[in-house]
């Protein structure tokens, strides 16, 4: 079977660093995605790993560890605008298929 | 970017009746769409993936007789909810991977549409 947890809530402040954490245990692992999702809105991507490393992109990087099942979305200089949840995904081989996580909700407090 | 539009954004039901939602890619063709289903507070969960000009894969647990999909052009595919109940509110999603110039697609463009709020009275 396919299993991806995350956190269910985490808050923080405005201005300082927050760290998603991801692990999965899936057949098939193509890769991994990080996406943002506003209530009530559709997901937008944010990253996506393949290898092992950090990927960074502004504000916003991601890691990943495939030996150990692992990956984090790293935020720094948090907004207000950040308060969302973030939903890490694993591509599985040969399907094209996303399996979602069970999502992390994040508050970013002034 | 790639654009995907869902229609309608939100629709009110009686139990009993069908109610069709499309999810149409704007500016490139799509050969896979996918469907997602997400409670309130909760992650997306995939229904099942629509293929043009052949059938939908169901995920284990969605029924296909109730959730019709129909993928009849590189643009368009469709999802039936049949004989809808309350249980059946919830927000539901389609994706569409983009196919890029010379035929391959990319791992990092799978873009979502903005969601379809079903309530089910």
């Amino acid at each position: 079977g396919q299993n991806i947890d995350q956190p269910t809530e985490m808050t923080a402040t405005e201005g300082a660093i927050v760290q998603i954490n991801c692990t999965y245990q899936t057949s098939g692992f193509n890769g991994l995605f990080w996406y943002q999702q506003h209530a009530g809105e559709a997901p937008t991507f944010l990253s996506y790993n393949v290898l092992d490393g950090l990927e960074e992109k502004g504000r916003f990087s991601s890691f990943l560890s495939r030996s150990k099942g692992y990956s984090y979305l790293l935020l720094k200089e948090l907004q207000m605008k950040d308060s969302a949840s973030y939903l890490c995904a694993v591509s599985i081989y040969n399907t094209d298929k996303l399996i979602f996580g069970t999502g992390t909700r994040l508050q970013v407090f002034p | 970017g790639a654009v995907v539009s869902q229609h309608p954004s939100r629709v009110i039901c009686k139990s009993g009746t069908s109610v069709k939602i499309e999810c149409r890619s704007l500016d490139f063709q799509a050969t896979t769409m996918f469907w997602y289903r997400q409670f309130p507070k909760q992650s997306l969960m995939l229904m099942a993936t629509s293929n043009e000009g052949s059938k939908a894969t169901y995920e284990q647990g969605v029924e296909k007789d109730k959730f019709l999909i129909n993928h009849a052009s590189l643009t368009l595919s469709t999802l039936t909810v049949t004989s809808a109940h309350p249980e059946d509110s919830s927000f539901y999603i389609c994706s569409a991977r983009a196919i890029l110039a010379g035929g391959q697609t990319s791992t990092d463009t799978q873009y979502f549409g903005p969601g379809t709020r079903l309530t089910v009275l």
